[in-house]
Formats: C-alpha cells, sequence, structure tokens
C-alpha cells in the first residue's frame, strides 16, 4: 500500500549517460515534485506539476526534463550525467490548493555517477 | 521571498530529556502552513507536524510539540521523553495557504539521541 512509490531505489551509472527515474502515487493528489537532496542534506526544489501542467521550473540544468503522463505520475529524466548530478532524488506529492497541506514523499532513489 | 532558517546544525539530547530545535521564517504573508519533517538514516521523509498559521493554538502530537510565535516568524520543535528512534535529520518546512504550491525547506538539524 506504498502511497509514494520511486524506481529505482539505487542507480549508479557513468558520467555522459542518460537516465530516468519514475514516480507513482497513489494517494489522488493533484500537485507532484521532484527535490534534489545533495550530500549536505539540503532539499531543493525542481519542479512541481499539477494536472500534468509544469507550474515550478526552478534553475535547474535543461540536462533535467521531468514528464507527467498522467497526475499519478511524474518521472524525471535526466540526459548527460555529471559527477554533480550525484544526489539522493525524491517525489513527493500533495492534495491540491486550499486543502493541501503536507508534502508525501517517496523513498528517495540515490543516483551515484562515476 | 520566503526563507526557512534553521540556526542548530546540529544537536544533541539524553535518552528521556527533552530537547528543542529551532526554526525561524521569513514571509510577508499572513496565511500558511509550516511543518517539521523527519528523516532517520532510511532516508524516508516523515511528517512529524504541522501548524497552520491562523490557529493560534500550538500543534501538538504525542511526545512533540511547537511553539508558533507568528510575530516573531519563529517556530520550534520540542521533542519530550526523546527516545533513540527520534535520532535523524529535521527539517523545517513553509508553505503558503493558497496559490503557489512550493514549500521551502530549512536546511535541517541533525539530532543526535544518546543512551
Amino acid at each position: 500500500d506504498t502511497a509514494v512509490s520511486q524506481t529505482p531505489k539505487y542507480l549508479v551509472t557513468q558520467m555522459g549517460n542518460d537516465k530516468s527515474i519514475k514516480c507513482e502515487q497513489n494517494l489522488g493528489h493533484d500537485t507532484m515534485y521532484w527535490y534534489k537532496q545533495d550530500s549536505k542534506k539540503f532539499l531543493k526544489i525542481m519542479f512541481s506539476y499539477n494536472n500534468k501542467e509544469l507550474i515550478i521550473n526552478e534553475t535547474v540544468p535543461n540536462r533535467f526534463s521531468p514528464k507527467s503522463p498522467d497526475k499519478a505520475h511524474l518521472n524525471l529524466h535526466i540526459n548527460s550525467l555529471e559527477l554533480g548530478d550525484s544526489a539522493v532524488y525524491f517525489c513527493a506529492s500533495s492534495p491540491l490548493g486550499v486543502n493541501g497541506h503536507e508534502q508525501y514523499f517517496g523513498p528517495g532513489t540515490r543516483l551515484t555517477v562515476t | 521571498a520566503q526563507t526557512v532558517t534553521q540556526s542548530q546544525p546540529e544537536m544533541s539530547v539524553q535518552e528521556a530529556e527533552t530537547v528543542t530545535l529551532s526554526c525561524t521564517y521569513d514571509t510577508s504573508e499572513s496565511d500558511y502552513y509550516l511543518f517539521w519533517y523527519k528523516q532517520p538514516p532510511s532516508r524516508q521523509m516523515i511528517l512529524v507536524i504541522r501548524q497552520e498559521a491562523y490557529k493560534q493554538q500550538n500543534a501538538t502530537e504525542n511526545r512533540f510539540s511547537v511553539n508558533f510565535q507568528k510575530a516573531a516568524k519563529s517556530f520550534s520543535l520540542k521533542i519530550s521523553d526523546s527516545q533513540l528512534g527520534d535520532a535523524a535529520m529535521y527539517f523545517c518546512a513553509y508553505r503558503l495557504y493558497s496559490g503557489t504550491y512550493k514549500y521551502i525547506f530549512g536546511t535541517g538539524t541533525r539530532l543526535k539521541v544518546l543512551a
């Protein structure tokens, strides 16, 4: 009964490769997010989608491209991976609008670029 | 722009004692949410407690309670009867009540619980 799931949980790859991380939520939420957590544990928002529409697009290299095929899924594709992309990536979801409060997080994907 | 500041990178507490983690934020808005999240070594982000800014009463959840001072823009977390399982990173977060769906997180406080 996982609320927010991510695959894979671990990803080890070489510089220059392209990889994707998938996220799915079964909470019926309208809004989904991608965060990057660096080695110092700083949590930085990258993107947010509301009902498949991009609503938050922070200063992120355009090698990162989110895709939301439906409101329950938000995937993250990364092209030409670099060493600095190594981090834990979290997917999260929350309800819409004034009824929206806390975010529900996935388990995270630890990406290691060698 | 809204910001969230956690000035304590690390705190320690003896088991069964009480500890308070600090959080301050900066906003010109009057309606917003504040949260404390816990991230244990498993790295799963877990909601600890939530506070709506329009509520004067401080939120409590079992051993966890907050001291919300709206005028001072302060939102501290008190953990009573600390347990070994409370050891984790704690993040303070802010979100506007309406409009933007952006959550802003502090830099975190690592809590160590000493047996």
